[in-house]
């Protein structure tokens, strides 16, 4: 079974470009979330993504956005990087269905600096 | 407002000598509280979920408790591989978990 992996692991960014981060979620899980983690922070919920559609978000403005494809991998997109966007940014995933048990799987993440 | 407050902010044990993590939240219909452990550079690990008052639950040297105000992580015996930050979160919402920021434990052997 293959567990949820994250690309690129490390990425640097200057201020005002833009990023895709990529994941593909647990095989079977056709659940995927977003957060952001900041150096010392606990984790912070971006979006969530089902059956390809977004279905919850948190708040964070539109310039993060997202997409989900049909096998389920995911791609998150920040534009007009600023400073604060500098974190660890997590995939998880989970299966869709039955009651939610917040059992999320998480990636490893991709380290943001943003300069 | 959701909120999760978790103490201490960092615990440091030797081998053996038993603790407890707390993690007290403020939220409106809880749905869930969950344990997680995250390892430095790691994305966080599923460990427990908790519905209701009462409810407890146990992984090796692990328990998790859970009142109405608050959820207790029992660390029993721990041995340096149990060092890691635990998180307590909160199902806030249909589909996303609210954190708290973390209580980081370092046995020392």
């Amino acid at each position: 079974e293959t567990g949820v992996t994250q690309s690129p692991t490390h990425l640097i960014k200057t201020r005002g470009q833009q990023v895709t981060l990529r994941c593909s979620s647990q095989s079977g899980h056709n659940t995927v979330s977003w957060y952001q983690q900041a150096l010392g922070q606990g984790p912070q919920f971006i979006f969530q993504y089902y059956r390809e559609e977004e279905n919850g978000r948190g708040n964070f403005p539109p310039r993060f956005s997202g997409l989900q494809f049909p096998n389920y991998s995911s791609e998150l997109n920040v534009n007009a990087l600023e400073l604060d966007d500098s974190a660890l940014y997590l995939c998880a995933s989970r299966a869709g269905t039955g009651r939610n048990t917040g059992e999320l799987f998480f990636g490893e993440g991709s380290r943001l600096t943003v300069l | 407002e959701d909120q999760v407050t978790q103490s201490p902010e960092a615990l440091r044990l030797q081998e053996g000598e038993s603790s407890s993590l707390n993690c007290s939240y403020t939220v409106s219909g809880l749905r869930g509280l969950f344990w997680y452990r995250q390892d430095p550079g790691k994305g966080p690990e599923f460990l427990f979920t908790l519905y209701s008052a009462g409810e407890e639950k146990e992984k090796e040297r692990l328990k998790a408790t859970l009142t109405k105000k608050e959820s207790f992580l029992h660390i029993t015996a721990p041995k340096p591989e149990d060092s890691a930050t635990y998180l307590c979160a909160v199902q806030a919402g249909a589909n996303n978990l609210f954190f708290g920021t973390g209580t980081r434990l370092t046995v020392i052997p």
